[in-house]
């Protein structure tokens, strides 16, 4: 079944420590996202990726990371710099052949600071 | 710029009643409407979308009419029901994507 998938589903981070979180996508999508949801805020972008090697800043990308070595892979670092990390991170995909374009989204992973 | 605003939650009804969120947007040019659903603990899932000025989306029971002269597009469903218990997420895109900031329904036996 073709879809993405986000890993853990639950995340712990000390103070102080960057965390990487997972998200693969086997629907041969040139454009990758990732989002962070806030309780009542929606959703807002943190980075994106149109194409392998390249990836543009979103609306909120102070204190995180990524990389897109891979068409299948888009990995988030949160480093210790991002000082409100607690949030839900979705993780989305398109085509990146349209102007107009369907995301498809991930199941999530809910980031927690001990 | 572009945004999306919602009615605020949470809303609450009993099983088969009328469901409408209200979804406004602002935008230049003509953005695509999208509606996604996200149940709990989940990502969002794509529930419909429109994309020129009188088109209706529909899925699962629920329609919403993209409205350019009133900017508007509500999402409605004739009777609801337990499953469709959930957070409702209005979103445009138009050179970026943006997104309401979720109304959380409930639906009660």
């Amino acid at each position: 079944d073709g879809g993405i998938t986000q890993s853990p589903k639950y995340l712990f981070r000390k103070e102080g420590q960057n965390v990487t979180l997972s998200c693969e996508q086997n629907l041969n999508h040139d454009a990758m996202y990732w989002y962070r949801q806030d309780p009542g805020q929606g959703l807002r972008l943190i980075y994106y990726s149109q194409i392998v090697n390249d990836f543009q800043k979103g609306d909120i990308a102070e204190g995180y990371s990524v990389s897109r070595e891979k068409k299948e892979s888009f990995p988030l670092t949160v480093t210790s710099a991002q000082k409100n990390p607690t949030a839900f991170y979705l993780c989305a995909s398109s085509t990146g052949q349209q102007v107009i374009e369907t995301q498809y989204f991930g199941p999530g992973t809910r980031l927690l600071v001990l | 710029g572009n945004s999306v605003t919602q009615m605020e939650g949470p809303v609450t009804l009993s099983e088969e009643a009328f469901l409408t969120i209200n979804c406004t947007y602002t935008a230049t040019g003509y953005p695509s409407l999208f509606w996604y659903v996200q149940y709990p603990g989940e990502g969002l899932q794509l529930l419909l979308k429109a994309t020129k000025a009188d088109d209706k989306g529909s899925n699962k029971g629920f329609e919403a009419t993209y409205r350019k002269e009133t900017t508007s597009f509500h999402l409605e469903k004739g009777s609801v029901q337990v499953s469709d218990s959930a957070v409702y997420f209005c979103a445009l895109v138009n050179n970026d994507m943006r997104f309401g900031a979720g109304t959380r329904l409930t639906v009660k036996p």
